[in-house]
């Protein structure tokens, strides 16, 4: 089974503080995403990554950035965490080919206080 | 740009009744379609998914979801819902990007 794993389910951080948010997949997949998912909003991208050091901005990219070092690790990152970024955040991976389905990751709900 | 929607944002219904969640996208090229669910603070779970051949396609808990090109729809079914079927419900379509687009969600209500 293909797994994807977030590191952390629940985060509390404080106004200002740097925030990563890591995700991990153990399928080779060339593709990654950072979703944040808010009642009434569905799921917004944030960035996608398709190779290696590769980024993209999604619908939402202000106030994130990510970080890929290696194929099987996502990161993302808050600058400067705000009040306004309390969300649930998801981590996906698929294979490069736009027929196959996205694998989430159980999700990291960050509350900025 | 693709979009999706998903025209209701909640469907209560009653254990035993059947239930159908709307979803309609915007794209006239070909499509791939998935239907996910959601189960309170979890990821998201594929539940099925329609990439070519047969335009009824199934899940292994007793959902369906038939493609229908003319109408740019891809509804999902069931003939009698369960209180475990109580989640959100996410469509979610890919055509010539890699990045599939979601639609807003549908909360699904099972009362007893």
């Amino acid at each position: 089974d293909v797994k994807v794993t977030q590191s952390s389910r629940y985060l509390v951080k404080r106004t200002g503080e740097k925030v990563f948010l890591e995700c991990v997949q153990d399928m080779d997949h060339e593709n990654m995403f950072w979703y944040r998912q808010d009642p009434g909003l569905g799921l917004r991208l944030i960035y996608f990554s398709y190779d290696v050091k590769m980024k993209e901005k999604g619908d939402i990219p202000e106030g994130y950035s990510v970080s890929r070092e290696k194929k099987e690790r996502f990161s993302l990152i808050l600058e400067s965490a705000s009040t306004n970024q309390t969300s649930m955040y998801l981590c996906a991976s698929s294979y490069g080919a736009r027929r196959t389905e996205a694998f989430f990751g159980q999700g990291t709900r960050l509350t900025v206080v | 740009a693709q979009s999706v929607t998903q025209l209701d944002s909640q469907v209560p219904v009653f254990e035993e009744a059947p239930v159908e969640l709307r979803c309609n996208y915007s794209s006239s090229v070909s499509v791939y379609l998935f239907w996910y669910v959601q189960y309170p603070n979890q990821g998201l779970q594929l539940l099925l998914k329609y990439l070519s051949g047969s335009t009824l396609v199934e899940s292994i808990n007793g959902f369906e979801a038939e493609f229908n090109k003319s109408q740019t729809s891809f509804h999902l079914r069931k003939p009698s819902v369960h209180i475990s079927d109580t989640a959100e419900y996410f469509c979610a379509v890919s055509d010539g990007s890699y990045i599939p687009t979601f639609g807003r969600g549908t909360s699904l209500i099972v009362h007893p």
